[in-house]
């Protein structure tokens, strides 16, 4: 399977503790973005990484929030001192930068805060 | 004004019926557009981009109006895999080329 992928697919944990999410991309796109979604709300834009500069975080990207893509490929997002607000399903996807970039997504972690 | 706003439905509508959903954003400057398909608890997977002169897939339909900011998705013919979730997805200019997601339009095609 060559598509993007995700790990682990669903995640427990009690509040104050700390997750951390993997994303693979598809090999040979340079692009990769990390959204939140939750129900009823389309996916919320939360960073993106062209290679391995992180370029844009939103502002709903809190301190406890962090995500690296140290060498341009798979990249992981940790989230510390969990909240149950912090409840969503965490997807990733990638592009090839260019005309008609269009971006492939993750099958997403789903993420559940006692 | 929310970036990208679109009607959550549900839509509810016989097999074999012609349906529309439309999608209006606030950025004059988007420069890219795009329909999207989520099935319940999956990930969002691309419908088709959203080309000025407008485009068609099979039964499906894209419209794009820059004048009046808003772009329109056409099923023909429904059947019952297509229920799911439509979004819309616009994308902005400049180096960081914004990706912004509509809430989604559910859809419910009735046998």
């Amino acid at each position: 399977d060559t598509g993007v992928s995700q790990n682990p697919r669903h995640k427990i944990t009690k509040r104050g503790q700390n997750v951390t999410f993997r994303c693979d991309p598809i090999s040979e796109h340079n692009r990769l973005y990390w959204y939140r979604q939750t129900l009823g709300q389309g996916p919320e834009f939360l960073t993106y990484f062209q290679n391995e500069a992180q370029l844009e975080k939103s502002r709903l990207l809190s301190d406890r929030f962090s995500a690296e893509r140290p060498k341009g490929s798979f990249s992981t997002l940790e989230i510390q001192r969990t909240e149950q607000g912090d409840s969503a399903m965490y997807l990733c996807a990638s592009s090839l930068e260019g005309l008609g970039e269009t971006q492939y997504f993750g099958p997403g972690t789903r993420l559940l805060v006692l | 004004r929310k970036e990208v706003e679109q009607d959550p439905g549900p839509f509810n509508v016989p097999e074999g019926a012609t349906v529309a959903f439309n999608c209006t954003y606030s950025n004059s400057a988007s420069q890219s557009f795009f329909w999207y398909r989520q099935d319940c608890r999956k990930e969002p997977k691309l419908l088709m981009s959203v080309y000025s002169s407008g485009n068609e897939d099979g039964r499906f339909t894209a419209q794009l109006n820059r004048a009046s900011q808003y772009i329109s998705l056409l099923i023909r013919d429904s059947k019952l895999s297509d229920s799911a979730t439509y979004l819309c997805v616009v994308k902005g200019s400049g180096g960081y080329q914004k990706v912004t997601f509509g809430t989604g339009t559910k859809l419910q095609v009735i046998p």
